[in-house]
């Protein structure tokens, strides 16, 4: 049973618009949380974090929403880029710890110009 | 520059033939992993090794060994053992211990296909 998932294997947003990301996990002990951004034959980046004790955090046009009644993950981009055309895989772990991380399924996120 | 160096990049292989996947970082980081990406599904966990000299299993580790005589060095062998090798293989380095913000930071990743 897959602890973490993104349901949307693909979306596609226009420049200049906002791209919504989602991701859902069923374990309420996890309380960290992570998005990654993968490249065609690269191996992922890492792009925005947020522990449980936040429910926002921002950094330029990425911005993580955390709703922990719901255990549900938002990434935010806006505005959008061609550039940002990536899978987007969310991470999940306890206590911060690397070698926990549980990864969901991917999102195909495509930036039309 | 510091960072992850995963060879080779695209490996061809034949049915029951032992491959080996090399991974090497300067980042000085205590922690390696490797991680396994099928199409459509997230990264799994094949071992991980936190210190010199000792790894653990993660959750699809059959079929696969590793050995860590070097912090550097985290080589993954796939053995004819591993019923469907096919896929992208990803390296992945963290500090570890209380300074662990749980944040990997990856190779490029090796492309395995079995003939």
């Amino acid at each position: 049973d897959q602890q973490v998932k993104q349901n949307s294997p693909s979306l596609s947003v226009q420049e200049g618009r906002i791209s919504i990301l989602n991701c859902d996990y069923t374990n309420s002990m996890f309380d960290y949380f992570l998005w990654y951004k993968k490249y065609p034959a690269e191996g992922p980046t890492f792009l925005i974090s947020i522990s449980s004790i936040k429910d926002k955090n921002e950094d330029g046009r990425f911005t993580v929403f955390l709703n922990k009644s719901a255990k549900h993950l938002s990434l935010h981009i806006v505005p959008s880029q061609p550039g940002d055309s990536a899978v987007y895989f969310c991470a999940v772990s306890t206590s911060g710890s690397a070698r926990q991380l549980t990864f969901g399924s991917g999102t195909q996120l495509t930036v039309l110009p | 520059d510091g960072g992850i160096t995963q060879s080779p990049k695209y490996l061809f292989r034949k049915e029951g033939q032992n491959v080996t996947l090399s991974c090497e970082q300067n980042l000085n980081h205590d922690a390696m992993y490797w991680y396994r990406q099928d199409p459509g599904q997230g990264l799994r966990l094949i071992y991980y090794s936190q210190i010199v000299n000792d790894f653990q299993k993660g959750d699809i580790a059959e079929g696969y060994s590793v050995s860590r005589e070097k912090k550097e060095s985290f080589p993954l062998t796939v053995t004819s053992a591993q019923k469907n090798p096919t896929a992208f293989y990803l390296c992945a380095s963290s500090t570890s211990g209380g300074r662990s913000t749980g944040e990997l930071f990856f190779g490029e990743g090796s492309r395995l296909t079995v003939l």
